[in-house]
């Protein structure tokens, strides 16, 4: 089982705003990462160390966190936001990584 | 540009061997970690282990710790993945990914490697 949870799965309407979180209790002391998975390609990253985005991640993404839960947050998703989110970060004892269980986000 | 490329599809026998691999370019191979990651089919991201190419310092998930081994060609800016004895559940879509440090930052991801493992 993952060390961090996410919801199974997420819905958002064009041009609204949606969160995805990541509990665990490693978030308290580490980072989460965020990546999306489009269906048959490699997950991208799009937020890491809370809010930094790699570059050619449009600025709709942001991430946040408090206590155990990490967030991604998309303002004014789009149709090609629909896809699989993942968090990751550091296990409790710091030495290695695990991910969470993964977020279907779909675009209505 | 940097890339990670994957080695081919694999279509084995349980009990057979693999090794599976994945060469970076457009860096300096031995300053960044790499991570192997295994997706079943339908299923989500599985962090396996991750190599640090300048000294091989490897550190795996305890769910993979004696069933794989990574490795790594600095030589040849290469690093493996490998298994001496596959079962059917080995089945998956493995990826392997450039790591900023061992916080789980990875960026950027290979293209996977898809292996099959029927009788």
């Amino acid at each position: 089982s993952s060390e961090l949870t996410q919801d199974p799965a997420v819905s958002v309407a064009l041009g609204q705003t949606v969160r995805i979180t990541c509990q665990g209790d490693s978030l308290r002391s580490y980072y989460a990462s965020w990546y999306q998975q489009k269906p048959g390609q490699a997950p991208v990253l799009v937020i890491y160390d809370k809010n930094n985005r790699p570059s050619g991640i449009p600025d709709r993404f942001s991430g946040s966190s408090s206590g155990n839960t990490a967030s991604l947050t998309i303002t004014g998703a789009q149709a090609e936001d629909e896809a699989d989110y993942y968090c990751n970060s550091r296990d409790s004892s710091g030495n290695l990584v695990v991910f969470g269980g993964g977020t279907k986000l779909t675009v209505l | 540009e940097v890339q990670l490329v994957q080695s081919g599809a694999e279509v084995k026998k349980p009990g057979e061997s693999l090794k599976i691999s994945c060469k970076g370019s457009g860096y300096t191979f031995t300053n960044y970690w790499i991570g192997w990651v295994r997706q079943m089919p339908g299923k989500g991201l599985e962090w396996m282990g991750i190599i640090y190419p300048g000294d091989s310092d490897t550190r795996y998930s305890p769910s993979f710790q004696g069933q794989v081994t990574i490795s790594t060609d600095k030589s040849i800016s290469t690093a493996y993945l490998q298994w001496s004895s596959l079962k059917a559940s080995d089945t998956a879509m493995y990826y392997c990914a450039r790591g900023l440090g061992v916080r789980g930052v990875f960026d950027p991801w290979g293209q996977g490697t898809l292996v099959t493992v029927s009788s």
